[in-house]
């Protein structure tokens, strides 16, 4: 059973769309991550948000924490080809906890 | 300020053989992770070090994966023997240590082990 559900699994879209992506779990998170990673690379942190109803902005990306904790979205503007990678979402029960991460929304931006 | 720093990059070997990864992580960082991310997977963490004491291995499958960190600071992960579903890419990640709860893991690039 994965605690930390992502959808859509893969997405392509065109250049300059708007774009959602979801991760959601049965189980309240202290703290959710969202990471990008690329081929051959290793995940790179993109945001962390600890209380719930958060909402924190990277330029053209929105994140936000679900009131209870539960869930979270990431929301990308005027998607580019430089935003093509695969979207972790991770985060931890507790504070003490291991980090669980779920299995990643792949996105392809089209030129 | 150097990144985490993996090698190999790659390595293929097969059933039943012997490997191991090296890891040096980010200069001053306290805390040291091991990650399994399996193809179409998030990682999974196998095992994590604070200096060069176990926090957390529970995840580790200890009859065959082995994990050392001398001196609080480089490590080691080493698999013997070998199983086809080893293959996977192997993540180390390390970490300052805040007293806060919050946390940035720095990752490297990971070596992609094959098993034939």
């Amino acid at each position: 059973t994965q605690l930390l559900e992502q959808s859509p699994q893969f997405l392509s879209i065109q250049e300059g769309e708007n774009l959602t992506v979801y991760c959601n779990s049965s189980s309240v998170f202290s703290s959710l991550q969202w990471y990008r990673q690329e081929p051959g690379e290793g995940p790179v942190l993109l945001v962390t948000v600890v209380t719930g109803g958060e909402v924190k902005k990277l330029k053209r990306l929105t994140f936000q924490f679900g009131d209870a904790r539960k869930d979270s979205s990431l929301h990308i503007t005027a998607a580019q080809p430089g935003d093509t990678g695969l979207y972790l979402c991770a985060g931890k029960l507790n504070r003490d906890d291991k980090i669980i991460f779920g299995k990643g929304t792949r996105l392809h931006i089209l030129p | 300020e150097a990144g985490v720093a993996q090698s190999p990059r790659y390595k293929i070997i097969e059933k039943r053989q012997s490997v191991a990864f090296w890891c040096n992580p980010i200069s001053g960082h306290a805390t040291l992770y091991w990650y399994q991310q399996i193809l179409g997977q998030g990682p999974k963490l196998l095992i994590q070090f604070q200096n060069n004491g176990v926090v957390d291995d529970s995840q580790l499958p200890k009859d065959r994966f082995s994990a050392e960190r001398l001196k609080g600071v480089d490590s080691t992960l080493k698999i013997q023997p070998a199983k086809l579903e080893d293959s996977a890419v192997y993540l180390c990640a390390s970490s300052f240590t805040s007293g806060t709860g919050t946390y940035e893991q720095y990752f490297g690039p990971g070596t992609r082990l094959t098993v034939t």
